[in-house]
Parts: C-alpha cells; structure tokens; sequence
C-alpha cells in the first residue's frame, strides 16, 4: 500500500538553529502534500498545503518566512523551521494522498518528527 | 467548511467488553469520513473510510465504523476489545465538493483498554 516516509524522527537542536523535515511518498506520485503540527494530547493543525512546483499555501496565522516549505519533486516536500526557538518545539507530521484510485482515497501519514528546541 | 465533533476525552473499557468511540460531522454536501488510530510518537494508521454504499464499513483490526445520515455519526466500534487497542484515535471529514481536498480532524479520543 501507499506509503509515506518522514524524516528525521527526532531533533534537539539550540535555539536559532533551523531545521529541515523531508516528507517523501515511496510508491507514488503526490502533487499534494500536507503539513501538520501537533501538541501534546491535541488534534492536528493543518498548517500549510505544498504543491509540486509552486508556492505552498498557508493556513491563517501560519508564518510562511517561519515555516518554509518546498515541493520540488512529485515525491519529496520538505518543511523548514527557521531560526527555531523552543515555542517551536512541537510534533510535526506530514501526509500525502495516493492520487490512483480516485477522490476517495485516505491520506496516508508519515511517523512525524519530533523537534526540541533548548 | 467541514467539522468533525468526538464529544468524549477518553473512551475507559475492560479487555474483551465491545469499544465504541463516537464522532459527529457537519458537511455540506455527501461527507468521505475516515478513521485514524495514532500510537505514541507515530503518525496516523488509517483504519478506515466511508465513501458511498452500504452504512457499516468494515476496517483493520477488527474495527468497523456505522455511518448514520440521519444523525451525521460515524461511530468507531470493536466487538472484542485488545489491550493492543490502547491508542489515540481521530475521526476525520472531507467535503470532495467544496473541501479542496483537506481533512478537518476531530480533537481526538484516548482510548485505554484495562487488562
């Protein structure tokens, strides 16, 4: 089946670092990808569609120079958080549909990456 | 916009009792609702979908889900409860008409099978 690999699972970096998250769909094309983040115990917030070759777009209040996402290829996104600070520290997750198959088909979810920032 | 409502926090049931974890939606039009199961520190495991057809769909796991129109649920439920069921688990609408493809999830359910 469809399946999405997310990468890296954990990072602890310092503050002011950046850091870069890749999404990538292992046996399918996806012009679609999404961005999530999640707190502890809570739900998902979308935070920003990417599209393959061409801007992402951000959900309102999301910070597009904070959280720069780029969708280069039909099989990688990847998230970057610029000048991390610790408010940042969050679950993030990514996902992608399976395009074949039609409208109906599940999005499919990578295992998410930790951040901590110190 | 499309919503999902799981009224409870955390779904408490005894090793091999029947589990149900309810979720309501609000959609506009003919809603494609999803069931997710997440582990610690994992990403989301579809369980399964409601599309079109027949209201009880069937899942992985053991799990099934009944969609009822009438009452806009898609209650999650399991004859036979695992300790292995122990997990988070979100109910999830998307509008295929005017949803641009995006999935609005429920806060989520704490479900704690006690051995």
């Amino acid at each position: 089946g469809a399946v999405v690999s997310q990468h890296p699972s954990w990072v602890i970096c310092k503050s002011g670092t950046s850091v870069k998250i890749e999404c990538r769909s292992l046996d399918f094309q996806a012009t679609t990808m999404f961005w999530y983040r999640q707190f502890p115990k809570q739900s998902l917030m979308l935070m920003a569609t990417s599209n393959e070759g061409s801007k992402a777009t951000y959900e309102q209040g999301v910070e597009k120079d904070k959280f720069l996402i780029n969708h280069a290829s039909l099989t990688l996104s990847t998230l970057t958080v610029t000048s991390a600070h610790p408010e940042d520290s969050s679950f993030y997750i990514c996902s992608a549909r399976d395009p074949r198959g039609g409208h109906n088909q599940p999005q499919h979810f990578g295992d998410g990456t930790r951040l901590s920032i110190l | 916009a499309q919503s999902v409502a799981q009224p409870e926090d955390q779904v408490n049931v005894a090793e091999g009792n029947p589990l149900t974890v309810k979720c309501t939606y609000s959609v506009s039009g003919n809603p494609y609702l999803f069931w997710y199961v997440q582990y610690p520190n994992r990403g989301l495991q579809f369980l399964l979908k409601y599309i079109t057809g027949d209201n009880l769909v069937k899942g992985s796991y053991g799990f099934e889900a009944e969609f009822n129109k009438s009452q806009t649920s898609f209650h999650l439920k399991k004859p036979s409860a695992l300790v292995s069921d122990s997990a988070l688990y979100f109910c999830a609408v998307r509008d295929p008409i005017g949803g641009n493809n995006r999935l609005a999830f429920g806060k989520g359910n704490q479900v704690v099978v006690i051995p």
